[in-house]
This record gives structure tokens, C-alpha cells and sequence, in this order.
């Protein structure tokens, strides 16, 4: 267990419609990262937040959106989903910024599915 | 963009025998490199971040180097065990400009340990 929290588990979904994912960091960590694992591809990088400011993005569809709250955890928004948008959808999490020394801990992850 | 090659994409080996596999990529322009270790069902779970030309770090019966010159690393896993079974990832903490981003994963090799 890492110690990263994500809900739900599980969302079956609509072509078209909207849904969060919810993430909760380790105690004391401050960055949350979100990564995105389609089928046949590797894990991707979606964005990355920082004790509540973004701080870096990677290939992020301007349908998705995510934030960072005061307590630290995050949610990811996917908006106008697709069907390509089916995916395992991981938060990670580690304890300070663009330190490159730090590990990154992932969550359980949250399975989508857009029928 | 830069490609994160790791092979073989999938490996048998048979209890007892050692083995190992490779992630190799372009540029030496990167942060850190990271191995992960994913099992079925469960999240990525850290073996190893490694920094530096010649770097070389230990866990139990994995070791991992990395050559930034020759643009590869190597992972090593001394007397297979079935609960070693497992896809094994590296991914490169990328230079944006501004700081490192997030992770960008190659798609793994795939070990399957046979008793």
C-alpha cells in the first residue's frame, strides 16, 4: 500500500458526459501527479500539481482539467468523454517539486469506461 | 518528445536463473531515470530512481546501472523467483525549461518467472 488514495475504483460512463476522479496523496506530500494508461499504450503524463498550483502539464486534452485543493488532494475532471478516453487513470504523489531524486508513489488507480 | 525504448517487451525465465533487460533512450537530457515494478492488479510500485553516469543501485536480488553516454540502463534480477513475475518499467524525469516534468514511461518488459 502506498499510501495514495484513489476513488472510485471502478466508473462506467456515456459517451458524452462528465465525471472526477479523486485523488488523496500521501501524508505530507505536496505534488500530485495524474498519469493516464490506455490500451496499448504506456503511461502518460497528464499534469502535475504542486500545494495547490499547477506545475506542470503533459499531454492533457483541453476536455480534461484537474486541481489541487487545500487539503491536497486532487481531482481530475474529463469532460465530453469519448470513447477513447477508456483508461486507467493513476495519481501519484510525492513530496516535493521538481526534485528528480524524488519517488513518485502511485495510487490504486481508477478504471474508466466509456460505452 | 522523447521515446523511452525498453526491451524485450516480454520475457520467460525459468525459477532460478538470472536475468535482465534494457531501457534505452536517445538524449541524455533528463533528470533521473526511473524503474518501476507492476504487478497484475495492484499500482507501480518504485524499485530504483538513478541519477548519475555510472550510477548503479541495489535491492535484494535487483540491481539496476545506467550508462548516460551510451543511453542505456540496465535491470538485473539475480535468481528468479515467481513472485518476481511482473512488468517492469523505466521512465526518464524530463528537462522542460522551467523544471522536470512528469514521468515519461517506456512500455515495459513483461516478466513471467516459470516454475
Amino acid at each position: 500500500d502506498s499510501g495514495v488514495t484513489q476513488t472510485p475504483k471502478h466508473l462506467i460512463t456515456a459517451t458524452g458526459q462528465r465525471v472526477t476522479l479523486r485523488c488523496s496523496p500521501r501524508s505530507g506530500d505536496l505534488s500530485v501527479y495524474w498519469y493516464q494508461q490506455s490500451l496499448d499504450q504506456g503511461l502518460q503524463f497528464l499534469i502535475q500539481y504542486y500545494n495547490g498550483e499547477e506545475r506542470a502539464k503533459g499531454n492533457i486534452l483541453e476536455r480534461f482539467s484537474a486541481q489541487q485543493f487545500p487539503d491536497l488532494h486532487s481531482e481530475l475532471n474529463l469532460s465530453s468523454l469519448e470513447l477513447g478516453d477508456s483508461a486507467l487513470y493513476f495519481c501519484a504523489s510525492s513530496s516535493r517539486t521538481r526534485q528528480y531524486t524524488d519517488t513518485q508513489y502511485f495510487g490504486p488507480g481508477t478504471r474508466l469506461t466509456v460505452l | 518528445i522523447l521515446n523511452v525504448e525498453q526491451s524485450p517487451q516480454s520475457l520467460h525465465v525459468q525459477e532460478g536463473d538470472s536475468t535482465n533487460f534494457t531501457c534505452s533512450f536517445p538524449s541524455s537530457n533528463f533528470y533521473a531515470l526511473h524503474w518501476y515494478r507492476w504487478e497484475t492488479a495492484k499500482s507501480p510500485e518504485a524499485l530504483f530512481v538513478m541519477t548519475l553516469n555510472g550510477d548503479e543501485k541495489k535491492k535484494g536480488r535487483i540491481s539496476a546501472t545506467l550508462n548516460t553516454k551510451e543511453g542505456y540502463s540496465y535491470l538485473y534480477i539475480k535468481g528468479s523467483q515467481p513472485e518476481d513475475s511482473a512488468t517492469y518499467l523505466c521512465a526518464l524525469l524530463m528537462y522542460s525549461g522551467g523544471g522536470a516534468d512528469g514521468l515519461t514511461f517506456g512500455k515495459g518488459t513483461h516478466l513471467i518467472i516459470q516454475p
